[in-house]
């Protein structure tokens, strides 16, 4: 089993949607989860960062973490084209005295007009 | 300032070249990272320096030097490089690696291309 599972999609929202983002992870050690966009050919933009089990609010954006499942979500209201974006999630713990930060495949998600 | 640098955006370079990516933030953070990522794929860690040293090497060829010649400055050598290593190759920073909480900013990337 991977240690983290992110369906690749693509998902495909008219504009307004909401959008709901999902990973789901194995390693009981992770302790801090964020989720990266990342646009055609460059690199990923860190949109939320949460720690531990909770919720986070930004803007439109709203991250969700249940340690109990293991399974971390982002949501996006109100989707708007310019979030059409790859949307990776990436999830850390410091073990064996190194940090290790494994990202999820990315989810494709296209908002469109 | 939050951003990391990194250039050239585009290189193409034969098997035989030698060719150096070059990366650089200001926020002061002490720990840098290589990524290689190719497409449709998450990015996969190569190197980690931590003040200036280098902490994690993940079994990477040798035909990738990487340097790091102040706490600011991060280098990618390359070297005899395969038409599989074509790839987006991403730079990133965080405070220190010192712990898990620490989040990474990443560059744009520099697309590579073997021929």
């Amino acid at each position: 089993q991977k240690e983290v599972e992110q369906d690749p999609g693509p998902l495909s929202v008219p504009e307004g949607a909401i959008v709901s983002l999902n990973c789901t992870y194995s390693n009981s050690a992770f302790q801090y989860f964020m989720w990266y966009r990342q646009y055609s050919r460059k690199g990923p933009e860190l949109l939320m960062y949460t720690y531990s089990s909770g919720n986070k609010e930004d803007g439109r954006f709203t991250a969700q973490v249940d340690k109990s499942s293991k399974y971390i979500s982002l949501f996006i209201r109100d989707s708007q084209p310019s979030d059409s974006a790859t949307y990776l999630c990436a999830m850390s713990a410091r073990q064996g005295g190194s940090e290790k930060l494994v990202f999820g495949k990315g989810t494709k998600l296209t908002v469109n007009p | 300032d939050t951003e990391v640098t990194q250039t050239p955006k585009h290189l193409v370079m034969g098997m035989t070249n030698k060719k150096s990516l070059k990366c650089e933030q200001h926020m002061g953070h002490r720990a840098m990272y290589w990524y290689k990522q190719k497409a449709k794929k998450p990015p996969e860690l190569m190197f980690v320096y931590s003040y200036e040293k280098l902490s994690i090497n993940e079994s990477v060829p040798s035909r990738f030097s990487p340097e790091c010649p102040n706490s600011s400055l991060l280098n990618l050598h390359l070297h005899a490089l395969q038409p599989e290593d074509s790839a987006l190759y991403l730079c990133a920073s965080s405070q220190t690696s010192g712990g898990a909480q620490e989040t990474q900013y990443f560059g744009p990337g520099t697309r590579l291309l073997v021929l």
